[in-house]
């Protein structure tokens, strides 16, 4: 389809273990954004790359989480090591530009740590 | 960043109109207002953003407050399909606009 895509879908790992979570933005988006959404609450701002750069990565929890961008399109979050905490649905949204006022988000990755 | 403050849920009737209020007193005069909503188990989803004046779309329509400091989200005719959780948020225009953020939200049932 259209629109950002991610995957898996479902994610459910054991705690010490590491996990890579895609996400496909809608071609043609030059801004990309990391979200992750612990049960119940709302939604916790986690990394913003324009283009293949990271502007802000100021709410990356702890080093074990790290995100890169190629080719202006496809990201990947890493979480090394995972914990319990870490459970969570991260969700990827794209825009046109930064400030565009409306952000595409992809249905998320549900990561379960074991 | 500016806060807004959402009632933490709301009932509607299907097929009437909907009021959502959002109070955000500390707004600045570049923050614009946004209006994403999330249906269950899926990710957010654009409604409306505005400025300073009223604005409509197929979804909703949005009514800014004349000093800013409150608006509503209308949805004019409600049905079982708009239940989910309405996200009104702040953006300013430069700087860090790009990171919006979610509060809680109003959870929003709606009754055959």
């Amino acid at each position: 389809g259209a629109g950002v895509s991610q995957s898996p879908s479902n994610k459910v790992t054991e705690k010490g273990k590491d996990v890579e979570l895609r996400c496909d933005p809608i071609s043609g988006h030059t801004a990309l954004y990391w979200y992750r959404q612990s049960l119940g609450q709302g939604l916790e701002f986690l990394i913003y790359f324009q283009g293949n750069s990271a502007p802000d990565k100021s709410g990356l929890p702890s080093d074990r989480f790290s995100a890169e961008r190629t080719g202006g399109s496809v990201s990947t979050l890493t979480i090394q090591r995972t914990q319990q905490e870490d459970s969570a649905v991260y969700l990827c949204a794209s825009s046109v530009r930064r400030g565009t006022g409306e952000l595409f988000f992809g249905e998320g990755s549900r990561l379960t740590v074991l | 960043d500016a806060k807004t403050t959402q009632p933490n849920s709301m009932e509607s009737n299907e097929e009437e109109p909907v009021h959502l209020p959002c109070n955000h007193s500390t707004i600045s005069g570049t923050d614009y207002i946004h209006w994403y909503r999330q249906l269950p188990s899926q990710g957010p989803e654009y409604v409306i953003h505005g400025l300073t004046s009223n604005v409509n779309n197929r979804m909703a329509s949005l009514a800014i407050a004349e000093d800013r400091k409150s608006s509503t989200l209308i949805l004019h005719r409600a049905t079982l399909r708009d239940a989910a959780v309405y996200y009104c948020i702040l953006s300013s225009s430069g700087g860090s606009n790009y990171k919006l953020t979610f509060g809680k939200g109003t959870l929003l049932t709606v009754n055959p």
